[in-house]
This record gives structure tokens, sequence and C-alpha cells, in this order.
């Protein structure tokens, strides 16, 4: 069974819109760390936000936040004001456990597209 | 800023050739990491290495090998390349657990094309 799935392959936006791409996550541990990564056309993925499994607050990065649901196990990022460079792959990434070696586990992506 | 880079972009290889992919890191992680990217396969891990001369086996490790003589480089190489390891390859870096969010830090990816 997949830890991560992103049940969107592909979505679309209009510019100065907002969207959320979907994000849930399976895990039995307590302490868990999600991530979700931007990765546009030239291939570099960048980080963009982080939730930590005991954070009481949703995180939020500029325009980008994360609608954290722990009960409902589910991560989803929301995009304010699209822009058209905003156009990418999106991934959302889990890491579990308070230690270890750390290993995260990436979902498929969603393909955003912005349009003008 | 952090800098991961890898040796090439684009690398067209023959079946049967040893291929090198190397990466490098100007940060300081200790951890790094090499996976394949697969349209509709999300990032698939190959391996990952938490320390000099150390190495574990992710998802995938049939037919990759890995070296990690020094902590800044991590280096993947494919002993006899095969077509279906034809993919896109991308290798990130990290603080080890404990450090920040343990976010990774990718470099821009190395596209292999094995004819």
């Amino acid at each position: 069974a997949q830890k991560i799935t992103q049940t969107q392959p592909g979505m679309f936006v209009q510019e100065k819109e907002a969207v959320t791409l979907d994000c849930t996550y399976d895990t039995s541990d307590q302490s868990y760390g999600l991530f979700w990564y931007k990765q546009p056309s030239s291939g570099e993925m960048i980080f963009l936000i982080y939730q930590g499994s005991y954070d009481e607050q949703n995180a939020t990065e500029g325009r980008y936040s994360l609608n954290f649901q722990k009960a409902r196990k589910s991560a989803n990022l929301v995009i304010s004001a699209s822009q058209l460079g905003d156009s990418a792959m999106y991934f959302c990434a889990m890491r579990e456990g308070a230690g270890g070696s750390y290993i995260p586990t990436f979902g498929r992506g969603t393909s955003l597209i912005v349009h003008p | 800023d952090v800098k991961v880079t890898q040796s090439s972009r684009y690398l067209v290889k023959r079946t049967g050739e040893k291929v090198f992919l190397e990466c490098v890191q100007d940060m300081d992680h200790e951890n790094m990491f090499w996976y394949r990217q697969d349209p509709g396969l999300g990032l698939r891990l190959i391996y990952f290495s938490y320390d000099v001369k150390m190495k574990e086996k992710g998802d995938i490790p049939e037919g990759y090998s890995v070296s990690r003589e020094k902590k800044e480089r991590f280096s993947l190489i494919l002993e006899s390349a095969s077509t279906n390891q034809t993919s896109m390859y991308l290798c990130a870096s990290s603080f080890p657990p404990g450090q920040g969010y343990n976010e990774q830090f990718f470099g821009p990816g190395t596209r292999l094309t094995v004819l």
C-alpha cells in the first residue's frame, strides 16, 4: 500500500485564483513530518513547506499553506493567488519516526497548470 | 545557498556500458540520496548514505551500486546499463534528524538514455 497518495494527476487553475492539491498519508507512527516540494520543468525539486505531526498550527510560507487534518491523515497544499510560475509538478512526502536514518517517502505527484 | 550539483544534465549511453553519475553538495550534509523518477511513478529511492563509506539500499537497488568516499560526494554506478534504466536520476542531500526540518536539497537531475 502506498504511504503517500496524491489522487490528482493533473490540476488546472486560473491565474490569481487559489488551488488545493490533495495529499493523504498512511502511518502508524506518532511522530512524523510532512513535506511539499515543487518541481518546475527545469527538473530541480524545491522544498516548499513542512508540517510536523505535533504542530498544532497549520504551516504557512508566503502564498503556500498546508491544510493539516491529522485525524483524516491529510496534508493538502493550498496555493493562494496562483501565478503562471506556479505551473509545475508538486510532490507530497513523509518522513516517519523521531530519528533514525531519515528515509522520506514521496507521492506520485500532481501536475499543476496555471492559465492566464 | 545550499548547492547540490550533478555531473551531467543529459547523458546517452549504450547497453552494457558502465555509467557513473556524480553528485556533490557543499553544505556539509551527512545524508545523501539517489532517486530515479519516472512518469506516473514519482520518486523511487535507489540508495542512500548517512555517512562516509556508509550506504543503505532503498526500494529499487537492483542494477545499481554507490560510492561515498568523501562526505560531499555521492556517486551512483550502473555496472552494465540496460534500456530499462533510461530515466531521470535525482540526487539529494539533507542534515541528519534533529537539525531543522530535514528537508532535502536536490540537484538539477540527470536525464539518462540507454540505447
